[in-house]
């Protein structure tokens, strides 16, 4: 398809268990952002790529959180040591430069459950 | 800290016209946004507006500006059904990004 992707749309894990999202942007999309969206509020900013590096982590919580983007379009999102509080639906959004007014593309989300 | 505002429920009827509200933190804020979330769906922008703008129409969505108050409106005429959804009002996390600070957004109920 021509969207954002992302898997797996769902994903139940045990606390204290490591996960990986990932998250395939639109074609030739150079910016990369992963937000993540608790029940009852809107998308908190995460991390955001352009190209290979991460520009800006600052939304990152703690270092059990960790983002990758090797190759400059697939990004998978780490989270180690699970917790009950990361339960949340993980968004992942693209632009063609990451430029003030380009437009950020959405996935539908990943949903994390933690029991 | 960065907070951006919005009431939580509105309900009106089909045909009404819905205005939601939203008070943003940054009044350098370049760009400001609307997005839409319907249910298991993601989000989508609805419009946007430039801050030195007072007023964007596009078709049925008209949204406001006031850059002194730090206040944004989304009006939407002749609501519908379909418009049911949540929508988020957004800016620009900082000026040396582009990253988005939501509100935690609106939910818009419409009766038939």
């Amino acid at each position: 398809g021509a969207g954002v992707s992302q898997t797996p749309s769902n994903k139940v894990t045990e606390k204290g268990k490591y996960v990986e999202l990932r998250c395939d942007p639109i074609s030739g999309h150079t910016a990369l952002y992963w937000y993540r969206q608790s029940l009852g509020q809107g998308p908190e900013f995460l991390i955001y790529f352009q190209g290979t590096g991460a520009a800006d982590d600052s939304g990152l919580p703690n270092d059990r959180f960790f983002a990758v983007r090797p190759e400059g379009s697939v990004s998978t999102l780490k989270i180690q040591r699970t917790e009950r509080g990361d339960s949340a639906v993980y968004l992942c959004a693209s632009s063609v430069q990451g430029r003030l007014g380009n437009e950020q593309f959405f996935g539908p989300g990943t949903r994390l459950t933690v029991l | 800290g960065e907070d951006v505002e919005q009431s939580l429920f509105l309900s009106v009827r089909e045909g009404d016209s819905s205005v939601i509200n939203c008070t943003y933190t940054d009044s350098s804020s370049t760009y400001l946004y609307w997005y839409k979330q319907e249910p298991g769906a993601g989000l989508q922008l609805l419009t946007y507006i430039f801050s030195n703008m007072d007023m964007k129409q596009d078709q049925r969505l008209t949204v406001l500006l006031n850059k002194k108050d730090k206040h944004l409106s989304l009006r939407i005429a002749d609501t519908q059904t379909g418009d049911s959804a949540i929508y988020f009002c957004a800016e620009i996390m900082n000026q040396a990004g582009t990253a988005l600070i939501f509100g935690k957004g609106t939910t818009l109920s419409v009766s038939s």
